[in-house]
């Protein structure tokens, strides 16, 4: 019974596509975040959404764009891809109002070629 | 600008002893840190945290201690296990936007193996 999962947990492309990476939790919470661990393994927030509503955007290029269609849910869609797009992207999830545990998904690699 | 620094990369005990993980943070306004434990091609999974209040906390064979004066924290696990290799990330809230939506910055980790 999987708390928050991603799919797909694989994803290669050709640069100029646009794609997709869904986002799902089961905990009830009411934030949920998108992070990048890039190739050095830096994990880095790109997003947080708060009962759907937009709360970070850590200066992500405009071709990154997340939809949160209820609060369960916080979908990524990336458009034309880079090669320098190629990371894992991790979502997560957490209480809000102050509870800072948050709780990860498997993660999506995506590779650029 | 790395406000949470891990400056080991890798770290190998051998069974049954102790492991210790280091972490320095630069931002004094943190007051709330977490470790997290990712294995391959997983997610991080919450380990344990600590709140700047207390200068401990354990759960089980994991304790962490912190020392708000130095900015430093530090993971023990007593005893290592083989299961226990894995990379260990230190992290905190950011915590500007007010809201508790602020998301967490991470050091880069520590990869821990432990030797049989």
């Amino acid at each position: 019974d999987t708390a928050v999962s991603q799919t797909p947990k694989y994803l290669v492309t050709q640069m100029g596509n646009d794609k997709s990476i869904k986002c799902e939790q089961n905990l009830g919470h009411d934030t949920m975040y998108w992070y990048k661990q890039d190739s050095k393994k830096f994990l880095k927030i790109m997003f947080s959404y708060n009962n759907k509503e937009l709360i970070i955007n850590e200066t992500v290029p405009n071709r990154f764009s997340p939809k949160s269609p209820d609060k369960a849910h916080l979908n990524l869609h990336i458009n034309s891809l880079e090669l320098g797009d190629s990371a894992v992207y991790f979502c997560a999830s957490s209480q809000g109002g102050g509870e800072e545990t948050q709780y990860f998904g498997p993660g999506t690699r995506l590779l650029v070629l | 600008d790395q406000q949470v620094k891990q400056n080991s990369p890798s770290l190998s005990v051998q069974e049954g002893r102790i492991s210790i993980l280091n972490c320095d943070y630069t931002n004094s306004m943190f007051d709330y840190f977490l470790w997290y434990k990712k294995y391959p091609a997983e997610g991080p999974t919450f380990l344990i945290s600590i709140s700047s209040i207390k200068d401990k906390n354990e759960d089980g064979r994991f304790t962490v201690f912190l020392n708000k004066s130095a900015k430093h924290l530090s993971l023990h696990i007593v005893p290592s296990q083989p299961g226990d290799s894995a990379v260990y990330f230190c992290a905190a809230p950011r915590g500007y936007s007010g809201g508790g939506a602020d998301g967490l910055t991470f050091g880069k980790g520590t990869h821990l193996i432990i030797q049989p």
